[in-house]
């Protein structure tokens, strides 16, 4: 299977800890999105991130969130010191970024629970 | 800030029903692209429509791109109980950066 890949599907975290979700676009496609989804709502744009550079954050909350996409391996999605509000499932997408296309291919996301 | 309204938010009928979903927006997109996503999963997209005015069909669904590309549409004819999801139209600004994602249309279809 080339899709995305994400993982873990389901996480559980306490309030306080850290939640890291990963993400390993197509293969070929330099291009990584981050959206979050609540329950019956749609997708909330977070962060755009090409290899080593963050492209915009405009959708990511100021404190307590990170993302990064090295070099090498997947993509990263950090929540330090996760509340409730974040629970939530993240979505990955990856797109090949060429000009005029941002067709993006999504993983099958993330689950977080936080208790 | 972009944002796409999508009616109805909710939409239940009998199988072999026929239905239209909208997406609208007072900006406009260089493209729009609709996705379905089914509980558990990722959404997956279904087209992209780019110029004004354009229709494209896949199989008993046909998309619209309104004349001024700040609206869609899509229509199912006769609908099946496989196409139970949630619909989602995304716009595309144009400057590749994100896609703005309306609130989803949630589609039940009955047997």
């Amino acid at each position: 299977n080339a899709g995305v890949m994400q993982n873990p599907r389901h996480l559980v975290r306490r309030r306080g800890q850290e939640a890291r979700l990963r993400c390993s676009p197509v293969k070929g496609h330099s291009h990584v999105y981050w959206y979050r989804q609540l329950p019956e709502e749609g997708l909330k744009f977070m962060v755009y991130l090409q290899k080593e550079n963050i492209i915009d954050e405009s959708g990511m909350p100021k404190e307590r969130f990170s993302a990064e996409f090295p070099k090498e391996g997947p993509s990263i999605l950090r929540i330090q010191q996760v509340v409730r509000g974040d629970s939530a499932a993240y979505f990955c997408a990856s797109s090949p970024g060429r000009v005029g296309n941002t067709e993006a291919f999504f993983g099958q996301g993330t689950r977080l629970t936080v208790v | 800030t972009q944002l796409l309204e999508q009616s109805p938010q909710f939409l239940s009928i009998q199988e072999g029903e026929n239905l239209t979903v909208y997406c609208n927006s007072s900006s406009v997109f260089s493209s729009l692209q609709w996705y379905r996503q089914e509980p558990g999963e990722g959404p997956v997209l279904l087209v992209t429509v780019v110029t004004g005015g354009e229709v494209k069909k896949l199989k008993r669904l046909t998309f619209q791109f309104g004349d001024a590309r700040k609206d869609s549409s899509l229509h199912i004819t006769a609908a099946q109980t496989g196409d139970t999801g949630l619909y989602l139209c995304a716009g595309d600004s144009g400057s590749a950066r994100q896609l703005t994602f309306g609130s989803g249309t949630q589609l039940t279809v009955l047997p």
